[in-house]
């Protein structure tokens, strides 16, 4: 099974300004990596996927990179809207699994 | 719109059954792979059962394998999980999810059905 581990576990950044969330998978994933947003109370929304690409209707603002096994989500100018959980998840191969999550919260 | 609707969840002593489903609208539903992906209230997420679009092909979590099945029955556009000899572990927000991407990655979650197993 691949492990997927995301860094830091908690992110504090003001509005308006940049994050940048990690993720590392045990062993190479190629591009096949996604990422999704969680509020509470409510189910993950797919932001990225192939690594790199947007979903439908995600913001400009959300962008990913890496392959193999280093992953970076990117949001360049944080919104309100914004503040949520952030998982990464790996579908190389079955078991597909999913990071731990950086909880991404108001400076 | 595509819709996922989970029902099923409810209190269940360990060792005990519950059989979750999900009615999909708005989509050909036949032609997704669907999964089970649960979570443990304020945890992580973790994937623990997998179907192709005909059904052919199905996929566990070692976690799931040998208690619990997926299925689906096209014909209602339903799909199903089948939980049998359930532990207190197993307590969790089950959600299913549409598959793309040769079902790998998820773009349409249900709200998710609460399971939890007490005594």
């Amino acid at each position: 099974e691949i492990v997927m581990t995301q860094s830091p576990a908690t992110l504090s950044v003001s509005p308006g300004e940049r994050a940048t969330l990690s993720c590392w998978a045990s062993q190479s994933v190629s591009s096949n990596l996604a990422w999704y947003q969680q509020k509470p109370g409510q189910a993950p929304r797919l932001l990225i996927y192939g690594a790199s690409t947007r979903a439908t209707r995600i913001p400009a603002r959300f962008s990913g990179s890496g392959s193999g096994t280093e992953f970076t989500l990117t949001i360049s100018s944080l919104q309100s809207e914004d503040f949520a959980v952030y998982f990464c998840q790996h579908y190389k191969n079955w078991p597909y699994t999913f990071g731990q999550g950086t909880k991404l919260e108001i400076k | 719109e595509v819709q996922l609707v989970e029902s099923g969840g409810g209190l269940v002593k360990p060792g005990g059954s519950l059989r979750l489903s999900c009615e999909a609208s708005g989509f050909t539903f036949s032609t997704y792979a669907m999964s089970w992906v649960r979570q443990v209230p304020g945890k992580g997420l973790e994937c623990i059962s997998g179907v192709s679009g005909s059904g052919g092909s199905t996929y566990y979590a070692d976690s799931a394998k040998g208690r619990f099945t997926i299925s689906r029955d096209n014909s209602k556009n339903t799909l199903y999980l089948q939980m049998n000899s359930l532990r207190a572990e197993d307590t969790s927000v089950y959600y299913c999810a549409r598959g793309l991407g040769f079902g790998g990655y998820y773009d349409s979650w249900g709200q998710g059905t609460l399971v939890t197993v007490s005594s």
